[in-house]
């Protein structure tokens, strides 16, 4: 069974940092894409980073480019996304999927909030 | 960057009855087009990929149609597990989302 779950979100006042990981289970986590998608309270969802199998090629939404990286270590069947000069307008819940052209399977989500 | 608009917003419909979700790309999207389900406080869940082809476990109720810039979701009947909100992307170049039809009970 395909699982994702991620962790690491929490409150951070704005211009703070956070690292969210995605654990990946029941697939071969090299063969795959993996993506970062989030979304806002009562909002809609938003594609935020990709990132290829070996990790060697990596791509972001304009609004996110220069604060955020990710980073994966298939040894550890895990993705990364650190955040650092973080904004209000970061809130939301993080998801990370897996890619197959398209999300096709996604975890729980990681609530981030970017308060003072 | 390709522009995803769903309409209505909100439909309200009666269990049992159909409904029909739109879906249009601001530019060609061929079919590379997927529809997910939402409910509160859950993840996105694939429904329907290469605008017509259901994801595995998908009840048959559910079918996608449609290529190029217009697509539609059709639920033949819905049942009460299917009131959430339901979003299309196209995953033709990068990532974009609609932004959502929520249906709701009549």
């Amino acid at each position: 069974e395909v699982q994702l779950v991620e962790s690491g979100g929490g409150l951070v006042q704005p211009g703070g940092s956070l690292r969210l990981s995605c654990a990946a289970s029941g697939f071969t986590f090299s063969r795959y894409w993996m993506s970062w998608v989030r979304q806002a309270p009562g909002k809609g969802l938003e594609w935020v980073a990709n990132i290829k199998q070996d990790g060697s090629d990596k791509y972001y939404v304009d609004s996110v480019k220069g604060r955020f990286t990710i980073s994966r270590d298939n040894a550890k069947n895990s993705v990364y996304l650190q955040m650092n000069s973080l904004r209000a307008e970061d809130t939301g819940v993080y998801y990370c999927a897996r890619e197959a052209w398209f999300g096709d399977f996604w975890g729980q989500g990681t609530l981030v909030t970017v308060s003072s | 960057e390709i522009v995803m608009t769903q309409s209505p917003a909100t439909l309200s419909v009666s269990p049992g009855e159909k409904a029909t979700l739109s879906c249009r790309a601001s530019q060609s999207v061929n079919s590379n087009l997927v529809w997910y389900q939402q409910k509160p406080g859950q993840a996105p869940r694939l429904l329907i990929s290469g605008a017509s082809t259901r994801a595995t476990g998908i009840p048959a109720r559910f079918s996608g149609s449609g290529s190029g810039t217009e697509f539609t979701l059709t639920i033949s009947s819905l049942q009460s597990e299917d009131f959430a909100v339901y979003y299309c992307q196209q995953y033709k170049n990068w990532w974009t989302f609609g932004q959502g039809t929520k249906v709701e009970i009549k």
